[in-house]
């Protein structure tokens, strides 16, 4: 596609359960990014994939949260038993090179009740 | 460790008047500084970006920021404020060199008054 996709665009869940959002980025950026958007409040910087490095992971507020991506395809974020402070908009963005803009999906809305 | 700090979370400016959204940065190599706009119940977009060479960028929409390395500053700023800008407005660097990783500021939010 052209742009950036993520799936769901809503997602309601129970407390503790598992949530798994999909970003499907655009064809032949390399770099792709998450992050998280509380009501309100800036982008909270999540995790970043970058070719086939290691992924930086700094931004994972705790090991309920893992990330994973295939090449330079798809990458799906859970959330494993989750919290209501959970809840918030979650970004998926992609780049093709370190000096140019980042590429934005819609977002995932996550309630957690 | 880069840093991005936007001063001000909220502005509120007349309709024709000028716009200055603040930015100061911190990075220990040569940063790419961007500016972002996300207009209600709508994505993230980018507004303007410094790289490299001339240090003063144009964006869409009228906007424009100054990269002042002495300073650490990428401040943001319209001659007149629309209506149609009152927006959420985030500050972004990412390094010059060795990584992709981008930290975002906290965002500012501008009204714009009739």
């Amino acid at each position: 596609g052209a742009g950036v996709s993520q799936s769901p665009s809503n997602k309601v869940t129970e407390k503790g359960k598992d949530v798994e959002l999909r970003c499907d980025p655009i064809s032949g950026h390399t770099a792709l990014y998450w992050y998280r958007q509380r009501l309100g409040q800036g982008l909270e910087f999540l995790i970043y994939f970058q070719g086939n490095s290691a992924p930086d992971k700094s931004g994972l507020p705790s090991d309920r949260f893992s990330a994973e991506r295939t090449g330079e395809s798809v990458s799906t974020l859970t959330i494993q038993r989750t919290q209501q402070e959970d809840s918030a908009v979650y970004l998926c963005a992609c780049t093709r090179d370190r000096g140019h803009e980042q590429y934005f999906g819609p977002g995932t809305r996550l309630t957690v009740t | 460790a880069q840093s991005v700090t936007q001063l001000g979370s909220h502005v509120s400016v007349s309709e024709g008047a000028l716009v200055l959204l603040r930015c100061n940065y911190s990075s220990s190599v040569p940063p790419y500084l961007f500016w972002y706009v996300q207009y209600p119940n709508q994505g993230l977009q980018l507004l303007l970006k410094y790289t490299t060479g001339a240090t003063l960028v144009k964006g869409i929409n009228g906007f424009e920021a100054e990269f002042k390395k002495s300073e650490t500053s990428f401040h943001l700023t319209k001659p007149s404020a629309h209506m149609s800008d009152a927006a959420e407005y985030f500050c972004a660097v990412t390094r010059g060199t060795g990584g992709f990783k981008t930290i975002f500021g906290a965002g500012t939010r501008l009204f714009v008054k009739a």
